[in-house]
């Protein structure tokens, strides 16, 4: 059974400092996804990772995915308020895009001015 | 627009009272799915479907039923609902290929 952890699970940050978020799954998968939720909203699709090595970077943000340790890392750069949300990554364990999606527990992310 | 969309975003129940969350997407994607949301839990998947009349349970299946006659419409059946099932649920919907999926805007479900 595919196990997806990320830590931290909560987040509280100044503004203007750097943090990194951690997604660990459990089994062999070269597709990972970071998604934001706001407060009662929908999933948004931040990054799109597909392979060994690969590096997203939208602004402040910051994803990579290391398929060898079985890790992805969301890297937060001079945090501003607007960042405040909840950010689950999520793997496809089918290795197909079938939309069968493992995702993590998710980070509650609070940055303070 | 490309969307997914879902009906009702709020439904209050009583147990055992058969209903229907609606899922309808535009985008022609042949993949779509249903998660619920719990805290803590992050998403879980229910049910998932790679094409019409393909479905295969999720994660957490049971108490749940899904159809897909069309391929635009991915809806979910509760039979008999019970006050666990209270959760807020997500339909979404992606391509064959090298896409993300992308999420309807939840529905809010409350089971007494």
């Amino acid at each position: 059974e595919l196990k997806v952890e990320q830590n931290p699970l909560f987040l509280s940050m100044q503004e203007g400092k750097n943090y990194t978020i951690y997604c660990n799954y459990s089994t062999t998968s070269d597709r990972l996804y970071w998604y934001r939720q706001d407060p009662g909203k929908s999933l948004e699709s931040l990054f799109v990772l597909l392979s060994n090595g690969a590096v997203k970077q939208e602004g402040r943000l910051m994803a990579s995915l290391d398929t060898k340790a079985r890790l992805s890392t969301l890297h937060i750069t001079a945090a501003v308020h607007d960042l405040s949300a909840t950010y689950f990554c999520a793997v496809d364990e089918s290795g197909t895009s079938y939309g069968k999606l493992t995702f993590g527990q998710g980070t509650i992310l609070t940055v303070h001015p | 627009e490309a969307q997914v969309t879902q009906n009702p975003r709020y439904l209050i129940t009583v147990t055992g009272k058969k209903l229907t969350v609606t899922c309808s997407q535009n985008m022609n994607h042949e993949y779509m799915s249903w998660y619920r949301q719990d805290p803590g839990l992050g998403l879980r998947q229910i049910y998932y479907s790679m094409n019409v009349e393909v479905t295969d349970k999720g994660d957490v299946p049971e108490g749940y039923k899904v159809s897909r006659k069309e391929k635009r419409n991915f809806p979910l059946i509760l039979e008999s609902p019970s006050p666990n099932q209270t959760s807020l649920y997500f339909c979404a919907s992606s391509s064959q290929g090298v896409t993300e999926a992308f999420f309807g805007q939840g529905t809010r479900l409350t089971v007494v």
